[in-house]
């Protein structure tokens, strides 16, 4: 079965330390995974995807393909990163692709 | 207004009630979904429509009707709704080409209330 699972529903640090925000995933294909954010009062968008490999606001997320895991990362953290994020999975349809959410960790950053 | 955008914003009904959702997309993209978001299960989809043909229903109610008339619009029509339904419903497109998963972009979704 394809499923995205983040352990944690809230995490709290304070401002200037590091952060991971976990994501494992259950897929026998290969994988095409992306993190969301929602900053408050926005709507869904996304951060960053693995296959660009980019540093985002100085987030970044490495593949690791014999854990299954997708963990987001950023070595100091600043207020502006409170929001919720979510980790996805896309799968590919006939025709197209389906993305499966894990259902979030509400990251907040702490002054 | 550029991008996705949803109306109406926000929707109250009973559940003896019909009424539509609408979505629209300005971005030139040829996927579009709707997905159902609250508390007790965030981010459900719900269905997918690539090109205009439905690919994907996630076993939803058939009191969820969908309709994709063009790859621009998309709606969900409502009828005998349960208090149950009460979420956030998004809408997302996305482009498909090549084979490749390019990125969703959302809308700001619908906040509906089923009395």
């Amino acid at each position: 079965a394809q499923r995205v699972t983040q352990p944690e529903k809230l995490l709290s640090v304070f401002k200037g330390a590091p952060v991971e925000l976990k994501c494992n995933y259950s897929y026998s294909g290969s994988p095409e995974l992306f993190w969301y954010v929602q900053y408050s009062r926005q709507r869904l968008q996304l951060l960053l995807r693995h296959i660009s490999r980019e540093s985002i606001k100085g987030f970044t997320a490495d593949l690791n393909k014999g854990e299954t895991s997708f963990h987001l990362k950023k070595p100091f953290a600043q207020e502006e990163d409170s929001a919720m994020y979510y980790c996805a999975l896309s799968v590919p349809l006939t025709g197209g692709f389906k993305t499966i959410f894990g259902a979030g960790t509400r990251l907040f950053v702490k002054a | 207004e550029t991008g996705v955008t949803q109306t109406p914003r926000h929707l109250v009904m009973g559940m003896t009630n019909k009424k539509s959702l609408k979505c629209e997309q300005h971005l030139g993209h040829n996927a579009m979904y709707w997905y159902k978001q609250s508390a007790k299960k965030p981010l459900e989809l719900m269905f997918v429509y690539n090109f205009k043909e439905q690919t994907e229903n996630n076993s939803v109610p058939s009191r969820f009707s969908p309709e994709c008339p063009n790859s621009s619009h998309l709606f969900l029509h409502l009828h005998t709704l349960q208090p149950e339904d009460s979420a956030l419903y998004l809408c997302a497109s996305s482009l498909i080409l090549a084979g490749d998963a390019y990125e969703q972009y959302f809308g700001p979704g619908t906040r509906l209330t089923v009395t």
